[in-house]
């Protein structure tokens, strides 16, 4: 059974730009979580989707963004980006909502220039 | 009060040593009490979970202690090998307020192993 996928694996992108980081889950699983890792600040969650619907946010500020597609794969977007947004972007998948197991992909690495 | 504290913030043991790492939290409401392991280049992987109704619980070489009253949890590998060299993270979640995934992570313990 194939895992989380996340693509792409390493993005380089400069101030100012927007990117969208791409999460397949396991199949099956129709919750997406996102999360931010960084040194300075460990891993922090960003925003949870389930049957399409945001059902949770964390403390980013707008121009992150995230979707879900009817199929579960789920999106995010990050606009103006800032010097402070580098770090690695990880996926979680699980099978519904409420304290669920939930599987990381490898993440997606952003570097900004 | 939804933070998890971790400790030690890094851990050196022999080969066969039972490593220890600590967790503590406040709000009460978490229910919910994973533990993941990270590589290098790797996302965190799923390693033992456990929920406030049970003390302990086992999976091979790993092994969850909880402590309700004391607000605390620990992982303790048995056996350890230089391969489970890795950062550990705990991590408690909370159905409070509304069914959600939604992890607070603690800030990770970073495990020599060795030989």
């Amino acid at each position: 059974k194939a895992g989380v996928t996340q693509t792409p694996r390493y993005l380089i992108k400069t101030r100012g730009q927007q990117v969208t980081l791409s999460c397949s889950p396991i199949s099956g699983h129709r919750s997406v979580s996102w999360y931010q890792q960084t040194p300075g600040q460990g891993l922090q969650f960003l925003f949870e989707y389930f049957s399409e619907t945001q059902r949770n946010k964390g403390n980013f500020p707008g121009r992150f963004s995230g979707r879900q597609f009817s199929n579960s794969r789920s999106e995010m977007n990050v606009s103006t980006l800032e010097l402070g947004d580098s770090a690695l972007y990880l996926c979680a998948s699980s099978l519904g909502v409420g304290t669920q197991p939930q599987h990381f992909g490898d993440g997606t690495r952003l570097s900004i220039l | 009060q939804q933070q998890v504290k971790q400790s030690p913030q890094s851990l050196i043991v022999q080969k066969g040593g039972i490593p220890i790492i600590n967790c503590a939290y406040e709000n009460t409401a978490f229910d919910y009490f994973p533990w993941y392991q990270q590589f290098p280049g790797k996302g965190p992987a799923l390693l033992i979970a456990i929920r406030p109704d049970v003390s302990e619980k086992k999976e091979g070489r790993f092994t969850i202690s909880f402590n309700k009253s004391a607000k605390q949890f620990s992982l303790h590998i048995m056996d350890s090998q230089p391969g489970d060299s890795a950062t550990y993270f705990c991590a408690a979640s909370s159905n409070y307020g509304g069914a959600t995934n939604k992890l607070i992570f603690g800030t990770g313990t970073l495990l020599a192993v060795q030989p």
